[in-house]
């Protein structure tokens, strides 16, 4: 199966600043990719989806880009609502793996 | 906007079978692929399988000898079966809509495995 590798684990931020998250997978994965927002003891929600669509509702304050092995998801200025921990998925070829996660909590 | 809810038991006993359905409302499961996804607590997210409205099905291999996904459209429910569970297999256990990203969860059951 695809490794997705996220860094760094935890991302201490202030509110305002931009946060930058990074995604790696062990092969490509073409843009099939996609971002989730996890909140403490909620589901995650979907952020983004094909490495840089943003679904329904997303402020655009959130961008993704990439393609092949590496992501980014972009954060251009944190809100509160925004701290919470952030995966990536790929969904090239089954099973559909993730990532461990990225925490973002306040600086 | 469709919602989707879990209901199970909380709690199951070592090498027993751990059963999930998952009730959605507000739309129709035709044409869409309904997802069981897992995550132990304090854990990242596992996928566990799909099946699509009209049954066919796709399994985690890693879990695919245990695992059993069905759909009942007219109850607007799908249902999962975990076999043999064992401590590993704790976890909260998410449905969502989707075969490749999930747009749509259910808020989670957490299942615990323990004698």
């Amino acid at each position: 199966e695809i490794v997705m590798t996220q860094s760094p684990a935890t991302l201490s931020v202030s509110p305002g600043e931009g946060a930058t998250l990074s995604c790696r997978a062990n092969q490509s994965v073409s843009i099939n990719l996609a971002w989730y927002q996890q909140k403490p003891g909620q589901a995650p929600s979907l952020l983004i989806y094909g490495a840089s669509i943003r679904a329904t509702g997303i402020p655009a304050r959130f961008s993704g880009s990439g393609s092949g092995t590496e992501f980014t998801l972009t954060i251009s200025s944190l809100q509160s609502e925004d701290f919470a921990v952030y995966y990536c998925q790929q969904y090239n070829k089954w099973p559909q793996t993730f990532g461990q996660g990225t925490k973002v909590d306040i600086k | 906007q469709v919602h989707l809810q879990e209901s199970g038991p909380g709690l199951v006993k070592p090498s027993e079978t751990l059963s999930l359905t998952c009730s959605v409302s507000g739309g129709s499961m035709i044409n869409f692929y309904w997802t069981w996804i897992r995550q132990p607590p304090g854990k990242g997210l596992e996928w566990i399988g799909y099946i699509y409205y009209s049954g066919t099905t796709n399994y985690n291999p890693s879990l695919k000898s245990r695992v059993s996904i069905s759909v009942d459209t007219s109850k607007n429910q799908f249902s999962l079966n975990l076999s043999s569970v064992t401590a590993a297999d704790t976890a909260v256990y998410y449905c969502t809509r989707g075969s490749t990203f999930s747009q749509r969860w259910g808020q989670g059951t957490l299942v615990t495995v323990s004698s």
